[in-house]
């Protein structure tokens, strides 16, 4: 499968504990970007790479969330002291090239946070 | 939402009709995308329209694009079942983020 993978698929933490998700891209995509959906709403923009360069980063990723892209290639998604409003999906993007492309997403990782 | 709305939240029609949604911003654009959610699967991209376009068509999508009222709208003909789904509006500021719209929850009943 060359499509964006992302896991866990789902994970389930008790408030408290440290998670950390990953998402590999697709190859020589070189724009990573980290999402969270909860129900019934759109996804959130978290950050983005381009490469290995966190370009930006949403003011809803608080000091307790962290991301590295290590390479350019895959990334890590880190949640730190996780609290029962972090529970959600996670989604991760993928795109190559300029403005006018497509981002791939893949599954997601669903948290529940406990 | 963090940068558009959709209207309307949810839709319901029957096998064969028309489906339109529409999707609202605040600020200006590269270019506005729309993408496709199943319940609890990650979103499939459906179709690009850039900021210089008025009116684009992939097989039974149309999408236009209206730059001076901010909006765009998604007309899925002849809808089938298979079609229901969340679909999302996607703003791409700059050459950097793309920002999701809040989404319609379409229901295509056979």
């Amino acid at each position: 499968d060359t499509g964006v993978s992302q896991n866990p698929r789902h994970k389930i933490t008790k408030r408290g504990q440290n998670v950390t998700f990953r998402c590999d891209p697709i190859s020589e995509h070189n724009r990573l970007y980290w999402y969270r959906q909860t129900l019934g709403q759109g996804p959130e923009f978290l950050t983005y790479f381009q490469n290995e360069a966190q370009l930006e980063k949403s003011r809803l990723l608080s000091d307790r969330f962290s991301a590295e892209r290590p390479k350019g290639s895959f990334s890590t998604l880190e949640i730190q002291r996780t609290e029962q409003g972090d529970s959600a999906m996670y989604l991760c993007a993928s795109s190559f090239g300029g403005a006018d492309t497509e981002a791939f997403f893949g599954q997601g990782t669903r948290l529940t946070v406990v | 939402s963090q940068q558009g709305e959709e209207d309307p939240q949810a839709l319901s029609i029957q096998e064969g009709e028309n489906a339109t949604m529409n999707c609202s911003y605040k600020t200006s654009i590269n270019n506005l995308q729309w993408y496709r959610q199943n319940s609890g699967r990650g979103l499939v991209h459906l179709i690009l329209i850039r900021s210089n376009e008025r009116e684009k068509h992939s097989g039974r999508l149309r999408v236009t694009l209206d730059t001076s009222k901010k909006s765009s709208s998604l007309l899925i003909t002849a809808s089938r079942a298979a079609d229901t789904a969340s679909y999302f509006c996607a703003r791409r500021t700059g050459a950097n983020n793309l920002f999701f719209g809040t989404g319609t929850r379409l229901t295509v009943i056979p």
